[in-house]
C-alpha cells in the first residue's frame, strides 16, 4: 500500500512546454486533487474529482487540465508553461468527499518554469 | 469572506519545552477544521480532525482545541521534539454548492532546537 504516489518529484520546463504530472494512489478512493502551494500562500485548489470520469475546477484552473479515466490515477497537464506556474504541486486523495474522510497527500512535484 | 489565519508566522522553542498554535477562522457554514503536519520537502500529514460538537482532541502528544462560538483553534504540543520541527497547517472545511470546500492557512513554521 504505497498511498499516494507523485512523479516526477522535480522538474525544470522552459516557458511554452507541456507536460503531465503524474498522481496515483492505491487505497481505492474517489476523490482526488491537485493542489499548488506557493510561498507566503496557503495551498490553492486547481481541479477535483470525485470519481472515474468526473472532474471539477477548483480555485485556480487557468493553464491545467486534468482527467480521472480510472479510480487510481489523476494526472495535471499543464498545457502551455508559463513562470507563474513556478510552485510546489500536491496530488490528495480521500476516500469519499464526506465530512470527516482523512486526506492523504503526496510528497508534492516542485516545478520551476524558466 | 472565507479566510483562515495561523499565528504566530514562525516559532523556534527548545526541545522539551511546551507550545501553541493557533488558528483563527471566519469560514461559513463551518464543517469541520483539520491540523496538519507538513516536514520540509513533504506533503501534509493529517494530526486531527474537528467537527462542531467537539472542543479538543488529542494525537499523541499533539492536542488540537477548537472554540466554534469564537471561531478559533489551537494546537498545542507538549514536550516538544526535534522531529516536530514543521510547518503546522490549519484547514477548515465548508460545505459548498455540492461538494466540500477546504480554506488552509498559511501555516505556522515550528523549529525545535536541541
Amino acid at each position: 500500500n504505497a498511498g499516494v504516489t507523485q512523479t516526477p518529484k522535480f522538474q525544470v520546463l522552459k516557458t511554452g512546454q507541456s507536460m503531465t504530472l503524474q498522481c496515483a494512489q492505491d487505497m481505492n478512493h474517489e476523490y482526488m486533487s491537485w493542489y499548488r502551494q506557493d510561498p507566503g500562500m496557503g495551498l490553492r485548489l486547481i481541479h477535483y474529482s470525485v470519481g472515474a470520469g468526473i472532474t471539477d475546477q477548483g480555485e485556480v484552473p487557468n493553464g491545467y487540465n486534468v482527467s480521472r479515466s480510472t479510480t487510481e490515477d489523476f494526472p495535471l497537464r499543464l498545457l502551455s508553461a508559463a513562470p507563474s506556474q513556478t510552485s510546489v504541486y500536491f496530488c490528495a486523495s480521500t476516500l469519499r468527499a464526506e465530512r470527516n474522510t482523512e486526506a492523504f497527500f503526496g510528497q508534492g512535484t516542485r516545478l520551476t518554469v524558466v | 469572506k472565507n479566510q483562515v489565519e495561523q499565528s504566530p508566522q514562525s516559532l523556534i522553542i527548545l526541545e522539551g519545552k511546551n507550545c501553541t498554535l493557533q488558528c483563527n477562522y471566519t469560514v461559513s457554514p463551518f464543517s469541520n477544521l483539520r491540523w496538519y503536519k507538513q516536514d520540509t520537502g513533504r506533503g501534509p500529514v493529517s494530526l486531527t480532525i474537528m467537527t462542531f460538537s467537539e472542543n479538543t482532541k488529542s494525537n499523541g502528544r499533539y492536542t488540537a482545541t477548537l472554540d466554534a462560538d469564537t471561531k478559533q483553534s489551537s494546537l498545542h504540543i507538549t514536550a516538544s521534539q526535534l522531529s516536530d520541527s514543521a510547518s503546522y497547517i490549519c484547514v477548515v472545511s465548508y460545505f459548498y454548492s455540492g461538494t466540500y470546500k477546504y480554506i488552509f492557512g498559511t501555516g505556522t513554521r515550528l523549529k525545535v532546537l536541541a
